[in-house]
C-alpha cells in the first residue's frame, strides 16, 4: 500500500517554465489537496478537490491551476514560473468528514 | 479565519526531560484538532485527532489533550528519535464539506544524549 505518491521529489525551473507536478493515491480517498510549505509561513492551501471533476480554490490559489479528471489523480501545474513559487509543495487525501490527512512525502521546486 | 500558534518555535531537550508543546487556536465550530510529526524532507505523518474539551489521546511517549482554547503535546521521556518538527491543524466548521486544515508553524524538536 503505497499511500500518496508525488512525482518529481525534485525540479529546478526557469522563470516563465511550465510544469505538473503530480499526486496518486491508491486508497480510495474522495479528497485530495495540495499544499505549499515555506519557512515561517507554515502549511498554506493551494486548491483542493472533494470528489473526481471536482476543483476548488484555497488560500493561495493564484499562479496555479488543478485537474481531478481520475479519483486517484490530483494534478498540480504551475503556467508560467515564477520565483515566489519556490517552495515544497505536498498533497494530501483524506476520507470525509473528519479524519486526518494522510501526506505525500513533498516536491521541493525551486525556480530561478 | 481559523488561526493556529504554536509555542514554543524550537525546543531542545536532553533525553528523558520531559516537556510540553502549545498549540493555541481560535477557530468557529472546531470540528477537530489534528497533531503531526515531520520529519526532514519527509512529509507530516498523522499522530493524534482530538474533537472536544478534555479529550486525552496516547502513543508511546506522546499524550496530546485539548482544551477549549488550546492544545498541548505531552513528551515523557523523549529519546533522540523524537526529534521532528510537531505541527498541530485545526478544521473549522465552516469548512463544510470540504474537510480544509489550517496548520500552525510548528515546534522544532531537538533531543540530545
Amino acid at each position: 500500500n503505497a499511500g500518496v505518491t508525488q512525482t518529481p521529489k525534485f525540479r529546478v525551473l526557469k522563470t516563465g517554465q511550465s510544469m505538473t507536478l503530480l499526486c496518486a493515491q491508491d486508497m480510495n480517498h474522495e479528497y485530495m489537496y495540495w499544499y505549499r510549505q515555506d519557512p515561517g509561513m507554515g502549511l498554506r492551501l493551494i486548491h483542493y478537490s472533494v470528489g473526481e471533476g471536482t476543483t476548488a480554490k484555497g488560500e493561495v490559489p493564484d499562479g496555479y491551476n488543478v485537474s481531478r479528471l481520475k479519483k486517484q489523480n490530483f494534478l498540480l501545474g504551475l503556467e508560467s514560473a515564477a520565483p515566489s513559487q519556490t517552495s515544497v509543495y505536498f498533497c494530501a487525501s483524506t476520507v470525509p468528514p473528519n479524519y486526518g490527512y494522510t501526506f505525500g512525502s513533498g516536491t521541493r521546486l525551486t525556480v530561478v | 479565519e481559523d488561526q493556529v500558534t504554536q509555542s514554543p518555535e524550537a525546543l531542545r531537550l536532553q533525553e528523558g526531560e520531559s516537556s510540553s508543546l502549545n498549540c493555541s487556536y481560535t477557530v468557529s465550530g472546531l470540528r477537530g484538532l489534528f497533531w503531526y510529526r515531520q520529519d526532514p524532507g519527509k512529509g507530516p505523518e498523522f499522530l493524534f485527532t482530538l474533537y472536544s474539551a478534555g479529550e486525552e489521546k496516547e502513543k508511546e511517549r506522546l499524550k496530546a489533550t485539548l482544551t477549549k482554547k488550546e492544545s498541548f503535546l505531552h513528551i515523557t521521556a523523549p529519546k533522540p528519535e523524537d526529534s521532528a518538527t510537531y505541527l498541530c491543524a485545526v478544521r473549522g466548521g465552516h469548512t463544510g464539506t470540504a474537510s480544509k486544515l489550517t496548520f500552525g508553524t510548528g515546534t522544532r524538536l531537538q533531543v540530545t544524549l
